[in-house]
This record gives structure tokens, sequence and C-alpha cells, in this order.
């Protein structure tokens, strides 16, 4: 069974502290994973797919790199406004499994 | 670009009642799909659709049912409301499976 969890399920931090978040994953055949940030009372805005291990991605603050069993999202000197909780899923065929998430909080 | 729109935001509805939550994309995306998320659950598939007149079951399909009638639209119903069916209710697109999805801001349902 496809399964995906992540890690911590919230952090603090302050402003410029950089950090990492996790996402460990079992399935079959990875065809894609995928990191989304959502923010209190919206959908998912999707950030990044990761098709094989030892790919990265960037966007400003934020870098997803991809291992064959994990998968790390990097947010680098952070600022309040990256506060969100960030989700990954993983597809594996026709399935598409989401994570709980973690909820990160940067403080100013 | 409206993106995706989903209708309505909120909704309280009583067991055993029936409703369609509407679901609407601009983006010519072939590919839609109807999740729930509860707290500490994560995003689950209930239905999906690769295209036009086709759809499918996901991992929680039980009490719902969609339709795939135009590329633009597809409503998701719920057939007879259950208070397990208080949940977050998510619309997403993406030009095909695989890619990433773009969502609604979704609607809230709470079944007394």
């Amino acid at each position: 069974e496809d399964q995906v969890t992540q890690s911590p399920e919230a952090l603090r931090l302050q402003e410029g502290e950089s950090s990492s978040l996790n996402c460990s994953y079992t399935v079959s055949g990875l065809r894609g994973l995928f990191w989304y940030r959502q923010d209190p009372g919206k959908g998912p805005e999707f950030l990044f797919t990761l098709y094989s291990a030892g790919e990265e991605k960037e966007k400003e603050r934020l870098k997803a790199t991809l291992t064959k069993k994990e998968s790390f999202l990097h947010i680098t000197a952070p600022k309040p406004e990256d506060s969100a909780t960030y989700l990954c899923a993983v597809q594996d065929g026709q399935n598409f499994v989401f994570g709980p998430g973690t909820r990160l909080s940067v403080l100013p | 670009n409206a993106g995706v729109t989903q209708t309505p935001k909120f909704q309280v509805l009583k067991t055993g009642q029936s409703m369609t939550l509407q679901c609407a994309q601009d983006m010519n995306h072939e590919y839609m799909s109807w999740y729930r998320q509860d707290p500490g659950m994560g995003l689950r598939l209930i239905h999906y659709s690769v295209g036009a007149g086709i759809t499918d079951q996901g991992e929680v399909p039980n009490g719902y049912n969609v339709s795939r009638s135009t590329t633009e639209d597809f409503p998701l119903r719920l057939l007879s409301a259950a208070p397990s069916q208080t949940s977050v209710y998510f619309c997403a697109s993406s030009p095909r499976q695989g890619n990433g999805y773009t969502f609604g801001s979704g609607t809230r349902l709470t079944v007394v």
C-alpha cells in the first residue's frame, strides 16, 4: 500500500532561520513527487514536481530534493510570508497519495 | 483567468439530503479530480476524470457520484448526506494526469 508521511508535523522558525521539511514515501513505482503550499482557508498551490532520484528544483527561498525514499523541502532564510502548510504527494500509476502536511510558522 | 471555480463555498446539509458541488475550470485541462480534506488525514481522492465522458473512482468514492459531460465542468453529487461526509472538498485540474494540479478554493460542507 502506498504511504506518504511528513515530518515534523509542525515547525516554528525565526525569520532568517533556515530548515528542512521531510517527506518519506513508500510506493511500488514512483511516477512523480509533488510539493504544494496551502494557506488557511485556501486550496493547495503547486510548487514543484520531481521525477527521479537526484533531481532538484528551486523557487525563491525554496529548494526541493529527491532520493529513492524521501524528499526534502529546504527553506533558506525564511520570511513570515512563508508561513503555510506544506504538502507533498506521490503518484504511483493511477494512484495519487498526499501526505498530512507540515505546518510552518515563521516568526518576525 | 478564473482558474478553478468551486461553488458553494459553505454548505450545511441535514442527514439524508442530497446536493451537488459545482466545479468549473477555464484552462482547457483534460484531467479533473475531487478530493476531500480532513484534519490529520491529508487529501484523499474521491473521483477523477481524464477527459469528457470518462470518470473513475479514487480512494474514497462511496456516497459520491460524478459525471463529465464537458471539458470545463466536473460536478460532485452527494446522494444521501451523512455526518461522515462533513469535510472540506477541493476540485483540482491539470493538463493531464501527472502534472501539478490547480486547485479551487474549496467547499466547506457540514452534515448535521
